[in-house]
This record gives C-alpha cells, structure tokens and sequence, in this order.
C-alpha cells in the first residue's frame, strides 16, 4: 500500500466551477497536512497547512482533514483559469514532507 | 515575499563528475531540506538539516550525497559521483522549525550525460 495516494487526473473544468481533490494516506502516525500548487518547471507553492482534522478556509480555498479515514481534501470555489496547475497533497512525519503523485488541473473559460 | 532561491537552474555534468547544487533559505528559517523529483515521478525527501547536521535522511540519500551549510546563507547538496538516474529536478526548502510548512525554492534540473 502506497504511502500517500493521490488521484493523477487531469481534471478539467470550466471556470466558475467547484473543484475538489483528494489524497488518503496510510499511516494514522502522520502528524501535518499540506497542499501545494506546482506550476511547470516551477517548485511547489505552499496553498494550505493543517495540523488537525475539520476544515480550514483561506479564500478560495478550503482543507479538509478526516484523520479517522486517514483522508484529506483540497475544494477551490469559483475556479480560475490562472488555477490551472498541478495540486500536490504532502503529508509531514517528522521532519519529512511525504507527497502525492499531484493532480493535473485544467480550468477552462 | 521572501523566498529560496536555487542556482543553477540547469546543470549539465558528465556521469561521474561531481556537482553540486546551491540553496540560499529564506533568512530566518533554521530548517533546510532537499528533495527531487525525476521527470513524471512525485517529489521525494533526500535529507533534513538542523544546526548543522543531518537530523533525517531517506534511503535514496547514499555515501554519494552529503549536505552542508558553509556560511550563514547557503545551503548545498553534492553528488560525488554522478550517474544516469541521477538526472532530476532537485528542490531546496527551508522552514522556521521543524514540522512546519515548508517553502521550496523553483528547483535546479540536473541533467547527467
């Protein structure tokens, strides 16, 4: 079983819309949640961190954590063509960052 | 905003070379980390830094990387002897303690030949 699972997309929406994505881990031992934006030969951009289950809300952007299903989420409200990037859950443990495989976003006009 | 800068954004190096890859961290932050990230694969954690010295390394980091922090601003990682999987993105972050978010840099391509 996979550490950190993430669903590889693309997803591709039309501007205005609601986007969700989602990762689930394995490990119950893992302490901190993030989410990061990654943009063509760029480095991640950290979006949000999370240190406990229930929401967190900065904007567009709303985390999710449900640390009982092991299960965290990342919904943009009123999506952007400039969002249109690549989405990647990172899981801390310790000192070290445990990342998805990232989600391909496409928003459309 | 502060923010990690990387040089080179590309190296070019010979199989068996050594390089070595550069990192300023943002300025007040006291943990440093690298990561890579070969081409179509997810990023993965190299090593950990803390007053001066590695506090956690992955399986991926062998006798043929090492870290250090010569001065007060940069951090650098070294390959000894490079070879073909080798060639990857590889990030620099910093953070102001450990488990806390952490800011990556945009990364320097190495490309082994």
């Amino acid at each position: 079983q996979k550490e950190v699972e993430q669903d590889p997309g693309p997803l591709s929406v039309p501007e205005g819309a609601i986007v969700s994505l989602n990762c689930t881990y394995s490990n119950s031992a893992f302490q901190y949640f993030m989410w990061y934006r990654q943009y063509s030969r760029k480095g991640p951009e950290l979006l949000m961190y999370t240190y406990s289950s229930g929401n967190k809300e900065d904007g567009r952007f709303t985390a999710q954590v449900d640390k009982s299903s092991k299960y965290i989420s990342l919904f943009i409200r009123d999506s952007q063509p400039s969002d249109s990037a690549t989405y990647l859950c990172a899981i801390g443990y310790t000192d070290k960052l445990i990342f998805g495989t990232g989600t391909r976003l496409q928003v459309f006009p | 905003e502060p923010e990690v800068t990387q040089t080179p954004s590309h190296q070019v190096t010979q199989m068996g070379q050594e390089v070595i890859l550069r990192c300023v961290p943002i300025s007040n932050h006291l943990y440093f980390y690298w990561y890579r990230q070969i081409l179509g694969q997810k990023v993965e954690f190299l090593v950990s830094f803390y007053n001066n010295e590695i506090s956690e390394k992955s399986e991926i980091f062998d006798d043929q990387f090492s870290v250090e922090r010569p001065d007060g601003s940069n951090f650098t990682l070294k390959i000894r002897s490079t070879k073909l999987e080798d060639s990857a993105m590889y990030f620099c972050a910093s953070s102001t303690r450990g488990e806390q978010p952490q800011h990556f840099g945009d990364g320097t391509r190495l490309s082994i030949l």
